[in-house]
């Protein structure tokens, strides 16, 4: 079945650096634009990042610009994001979700993984 | 940036009661309108896109309304399973902004 599954999350230290990645089943990978979508605890959905279909377009919300890296393996059905410099308040649940289209043209987000749990604490 | 606004934050009503949800933009966004249902614990689902398009397996009690700056979610008839903490997002261009939400309870 079409499926997305997380990894990587963890407990790191202000500073320090973490990469998240999404492994996509069930779908054909590399004809979807991808999304990173955080939710701090209690709080509201915020979006992260997209990247096209083909890795050529990405774009960043304002709060992790300069400090996230989204990229694509399509070779491997995979997402990922690079986050540097992390901060108390990227202390988040780190979802990956699928566009409904190639991510050129933005559209809704119709399939979302479980989400990997990011804390940033010393 | 455009900012998505979205009331009440919070709603409580009994089952069968006829449930609506505003979302405003701050710029017009045409149709590039969805909404989510978040139950608590559980990860976001779609259930509309292009405002009023509903998703496919999503039952036909919600609906969407709206266009440019001024859109509706509707559920005609509550029932205790919608339960959630529903958004809606713009997604015309980026950032592709979620709304605060709004946390939908049952008297």
């Amino acid at each position: 079945q079409v499926q997305l599954v997380e990894s990587g999350g963890g407990v790191v230290q202000p500073g320090r650096s973490l990469r998240l990645s999404c492994a996509a089943s069930g779908f054909t990978f590399s004809r979807y634009g991808m999304h990173w979508v955080r939710q701090a605890p209690g709080k509201g959905l915020e979006w992260v990042a997209i990247i096209s279909y083909d890795g050529s377009n990405k774009y960043y919300a304002d709060s992790v610009k300069g400090r996230f890296t989204i990229s694509r393996d399509n070779s491997k059905n995979s997402l990922y994001v690079q986050m540097n410099s992390l901060r108390p308040e990227d202390t988040a649940v780190y979802y990956c979700a699928r566009d409904r289209g190639n991510g050129w043209d933005h559209d809704a987000f119709d399939i979302w993984g479980q989400g990997t749990m990011v804390t940033v604490s010393s | 940036d455009i900012q998505m606004t979205q009331s009440p934050s919070s709603l409580s009503a009994s089952v069968g009661d006829r449930v609506t949800i505003t979302c405003r933009a701050s710029q017009g966004i045409s149709n590039y309108l969805a909404w989510y249902q978040q139950k608590p614990g559980k990860v976001p689902k779609l259930l509309i896109y292009a405002a009023s398009t509903l998703q496919s397996g999503v039952p036909s009690r919600f609906s969407g309304s709206g266009s440019g700056t001024d859109f509706t979610l509707t559920i005609s008839s509550l029932q205790p399973e919608d339960v959630a903490t529903y958004y809606c997002q713009k997604y015309n261009s980026a950032p592709l902004t979620f709304g605060q939400g709004t946390r939908l309870e049952i008297k």
